[in-house]
């Protein structure tokens, strides 16, 4: 079945730019039938979806975090990434990178997702 | 403060039954699918329900999940010591993002 995994720094100097990577394994993501999602959670706290790409490179990003965010895909490792700039302490948290259903171009659900990754934002 | 409301804690004997409520408008639940999540600790959100009331190959049929209006609901029947967990319910809103509710623990007296 497919998987995810994180991978990336697990500290990120305050200002600079958190970089993690998504590889899919089990199946390609090379698919018309799913979106590839990033979403996150601070220590304690609920889930927030930061936006979706498209095997494509189509991409939609939350509202509250489009100024700062970029996805990429790259199908021939079977990847896609985040990268989140100007970070802060606020950006702390578990990054978990999902797959994604759609209804038309809007998300229905998420599975499976990755077992995320700690990112810390800190001097 | 999550766009949708979903009550902080429940708790129920084992064997027992619980509902988690998670509640929206019409800019979210009203007009788009609601699915559920787990979360046991330490661990990433598992798919429980999709679609407001399908399970997933794999999850038993002691899940439910219900949609009314603005409102959706999970349900658990014969609670298990295993099933407690934190729950989330998300949807789209039409502020142009996947919204989740702020979650629900369950604890299994």
């Amino acid at each position: 079945q497919v998987q995810l995994q994180e991978s990336g720094p697990g500290l990120v100097k305050p200002s600079q730019t958190l970089s993690l990577t998504c590889t899919v394994s089990g199946g390609s993501i090379n698919t018309s039938r799913f979106f590839w999602s990033w979403i996150r959670q601070p220590a304690g706290k609920g889930l927030e979806w930061i936006g979706h790409i498209y095997t494509s490179g189509s991409t939609k990003y939350s509202p509250s975090l489009k100024s700062r965010v970029t996805m990429s895909v790259d199908t021939s490792k079977n990847q896609f990434s985040l990268k989140l700039s100007s970070v802060t302490a606020a950006d702390t948290a578990v990054y978990y990178c999902a797959r994604e259903a759609i209804f038309g171009v809007v998300p229905r659900w998420f599975d499976p997702w990755g077992q995320g990754t700690l990112v810390t934002v800190s001097s | 403060q999550s766009v949708l409301t979903q009550p902080p804690s429940v708790s129920a004997a084992p064997g027992q039954k619980v509902t988690i409520s998670c509640s929206g408008s019409s800019s979210n639940i009203g007009n788009n699918y609601v699915s559920w999540y787990q979360q046991l600790p330490g661990t990433a959100p598992k798919l429980l329900i999709s679609d407001n009331n399908k399970r997933p190959s794999g999850i038993p049929d002691r899940f439910s999940g219900s949609k009314s209006g603005t409102s959706a609901t999970l349900g658990i029947t014969g609670l298990q010591t295993g099933d407690e967990a934190d729950y989330y319910c998300g949807t789209w809103d039409s502020s142009l993002s996947f919204v989740f509710g702020g979650g629900t623990k369950l604890t299994v007296l």
